[in-house]
């Protein structure tokens, strides 16, 4: 099984709404991450896990709060989003060997995200 | 800062043909580099992973190959189908960096 599975896999929220993007794999990988990607544009990094600790953050605003609850989950909260943060927000899993990134990626099918 | 670059940025060719999609970086300094592929709105779909020390991978019609000295990988699409219409990033994992992608090659597959 070489599943990504993220949830939901589409979502509309207001300014001031509190929602949260979940993403699960279970195949035994201990780095997970966020990216976002706007049209037309590559994955951006947002947020590294390792061993279910941050590890990495691109400076990314505090409305976006990641959680990494076990070794098998990794949610994104989201509060007090913008229209700009409109995108399709992707999940990422490989196994970490200390550098994290030297092995084969599996990414979700993502969460399209409108902000209204 | 290592940069990825990849050529053609779209490609439009008839069904049956043989491709090259390529890819070049700046820091030959790299773990390994991955292939991938994404349909419209949706996520990316792992194709090809290149360990630093390897020439080349093959899956099926995909051949990729990496010459890790002159920063350059080439997707190879053999015979080409209508279904193999998306974009195609590749990715390289420099050392102490996170993925680095490149822009993508829009292709599309005419029946």
């Amino acid at each position: 099984d070489t599943e990504v599975t993220q949830t939901p896999k589409h979502l509309v929220m207001g300014m001031t709404n509190k929602k949260s993007l979940k993403c699960e794999q279970h195949m035994g990988h201990r780095a997970m991450y966020w990216y976002k990607q706007k049209a037309k544009k590559p994955p951006e990094l947002m947020f590294v896990y390792s061993y279910e600790k941050l590890s990495i953050n691109e400076s990314v605003p505090s409305r976006f709060s990641p959680e990494c609850p076990n070794s098998s989950l990794l949610n994104l909260h989201l509060h007090a989003l913008q229209p700009e943060d409109s995108a399709l927000y992707l999940c990422a899993s490989s196994q970490e060997t200390g550098h994290g990134w030297d092995t084969e990626a599996f990414f979700g099918q993502g969460t399209r995200l409108t902000v209204v | 800062k290592q940069e990825v670059t990849q050529i053609p940025a779209a490609l439009s060719v008839p069904e049956g043909e043989n491709l090259v999609l390529n890819c070049s970086f700046t820091d030959s300094a790299i773990y390994n580099l991955q292939w991938f592929r994404q349909d419209p709105g949706k996520g990316l779909t792992s194709l090809l992973l290149i360990q630093s020390s390897q020439r080349e991978q093959t899956s099926g019609r995909l051949n990729a190959s990496l010459d890790k000295s002159s920063g350059r990988s080439t997707l190879y699409i053999a015979a080409s189908q209508p279904g193999d219409s998306a974009t195609y990033l590749c990715a390289v994992s420099p050392y102490g960096q996170n993925f680095v992608f490149g822009p993508g090659t829009r292709l599309s597959v005419l029946p």
